[in-house]
């Protein structure tokens, strides 16, 4: 039984450059998020999607940062171009319908922008 | 005033311990609680839902007190094992939906 898939594991960028996130969901949810979770400021809720359109992003820190999710299976998260300030950890989680699903996170992507 | 808040850590405590976590939530309107649970360099995992009722898994014992607005988890007879950070969650639908997190409070057992 397959989780939510992410690459890359890891990602080590020079500040500037463009940074794509990749996310595939448990097959069947119908929701899926992206968080960032840094020391700082803990783990933050950037975008959600639900049936693949966008609900919410207003945590989404600026126009550097996009999201899409053009079919039920991918969505990726772009930062054009990356800073150093961007550097955390971003989780992908998914969840189905049903009342109180919880949300089933994938590994994450650790990222260095120096 | 952050909108989830929980207990600062860390809690160190001897193997066999019963330790308790506390969280305020400050949108009346939530409707889904959870207690989660992050091991470091790990992505977060459902460790329990939180009924109205209160619920227990084991060890471990969620309440919820909608009126004060917190939710509490429970952990008796501690195991080295439980050293790692838990977070609560709270959500608005009845979905997990937007989930609004804790900053987590870290649990280290010793033996």
């Amino acid at each position: 039984d397959a989780g939510v898939i992410q690459s890359p594991r890891h990602e080590v960028t020079e500040m500037g450059q463009e940074v794509t996130l990749r996310c595939k969901p448990i097959s069947g949810h119908n929701s899926l998020f992206w968080y960032r979770q840094t020391m700082m400021r803990g783990l933050e809720l950037l975008i959600y999607f639900n049936n693949n359109v966008p609900i919410d992003d207003s945590g989404m820190p600026e126009d550097r940062f996009s999201a899409k999710m053009p079919n039920a299976s991918f969505s990726t998260l772009k930062i054009q171009p990356s800073e150093p300030r961007d550097s955390a950890v971003y989780f992908c989680a998914s969840t189905g319908q049903g009342t109180g699903s919880p949300l089933h996170f994938g590994n994450g992507t650790r990222l260095t922008v120096t | 005033r952050k909108e989830v808040e929980q207990d600062p850590g860390p809690f160190n405590v001897p193997e066999g311990a019963t330790v308790a976590f506390n969280c305020t939530y400050s949108n009346s309107a939530s409707q889904s609680f959870f207690w989660y649970r992050q091991d470091c360099r790990k992505e977060p995992k459902l460790l329990m839902s939180v009924y109205s009722s209160g619920n227990e898994d084991g060890r471990f014992t969620a309440q919820l007190n909608r009126a004060s607005q917190y939710i509490s988890l429970l952990i008796r007879d501690s195991k080295l094992s439980d050293s790692a950070t838990y977070l609560c969650a709270v959500a608005n639908n009845t979905n997990a939906g937007k989930s609004t997190f804790g900053d987590g409070t870290t649990l280290t057992v010793k033996p």
